[in-house]
């Protein structure tokens, strides 16, 4: 079965520092998507993206986020200058079609500010 | 602000038995439903869809009140890998998922 694939598995960076988290969405999914999930606490929404454009953003998704698809498979988010409360795990997501589809999710990036 | 919300529990229930997870939405746009399971530390997996009509798979039952803007989910026979917690989720205008805070269940042998 197709799987969304998320590298690396865990990322510890000093406060300040800049980020890439990456993924692999499932080859012919359209809809991409990043969530995060602090320790204890839900999963929140940052960022949908689709043709190559955001399409959808969460007030967490600040300036210091930003989103590319560098290429035909890999999806990274990116971010600036890592604060403490970054931590967190996070997760990219693909669904075929957008609305109304489940979204699969990848085993997810732990991130640790230090 | 668009919620969802559930109990937290801890639900704690032996082998082989029936139990319910509520949910409540506020979002009344939102159009699709469904209920994830996520172990400690790992994704969320989906575990099936919620539709209006309520829908059955295997031991697992969600049902769906638009009027009510309440999901439910029935786990019957209920084995040790059950052992989870249970994450209800809705659409928010079809653009993205809002999660609830999930809904920890141990089954206990």
């Amino acid at each position: 079965e197709p799987e969304v694939t998320q590298t690396p598995s865990h990322q510890v960076t000093q406060m300040g520092q800049e980020v890439i988290l990456r993924c692999v969405p499932i080859s012919n999914h359209l809809y991409f998507y990043w969530y995060r999930q602090i320790l204890g606490q839900k999963v929140e929404f940052l960022v949908s993206f689709y043709n190559n454009e955001i399409s959808e953003k969460s007030e967490i998704f600040d300036d210091q986020f930003s989103v590319e698809r560098p290429d035909g498979s890999n999806f990274t988010l990116k971010i600036r200058s890592t604060k403490l409360e970054d931590s967190a795990m996070y997760f990219c997501a693909s669904s075929p079609t957008g609305s109304n589809q489940p979204q699969h999710f990848g085993d997810g990036t732990r991130l640790s500010i230090l | 602000r668009k919620e969802v919300e559930q109990d937290p529990g801890p639900f704690n229930v032996p082998e082989g038995a029936t139990v319910a997870f509520n949910c409540t939405y506020s979002n009344s746009a939102s159009q699709s439903f469904f209920w994830y399971r996520q172990d400690c530390r790992k994704e969320p997996k989906l575990l099936m869809s919620v539709y209006s009509s309520g829908n059955e798979d295997g031991r697992f039952t969600a049902q769906l009140n638009r009027a009510s803007q309440y999901i439910s989910l029935l786990i019957r026979d209920s084995k040790l890998s059950d052992s989870a917690t249970y994450l209800c989720v809705g659409d928010n205008y079809g653009q993205n998922f809002v999660f609830g805070p999930g809904t920890r269940l141990s089954v206990l042998p």
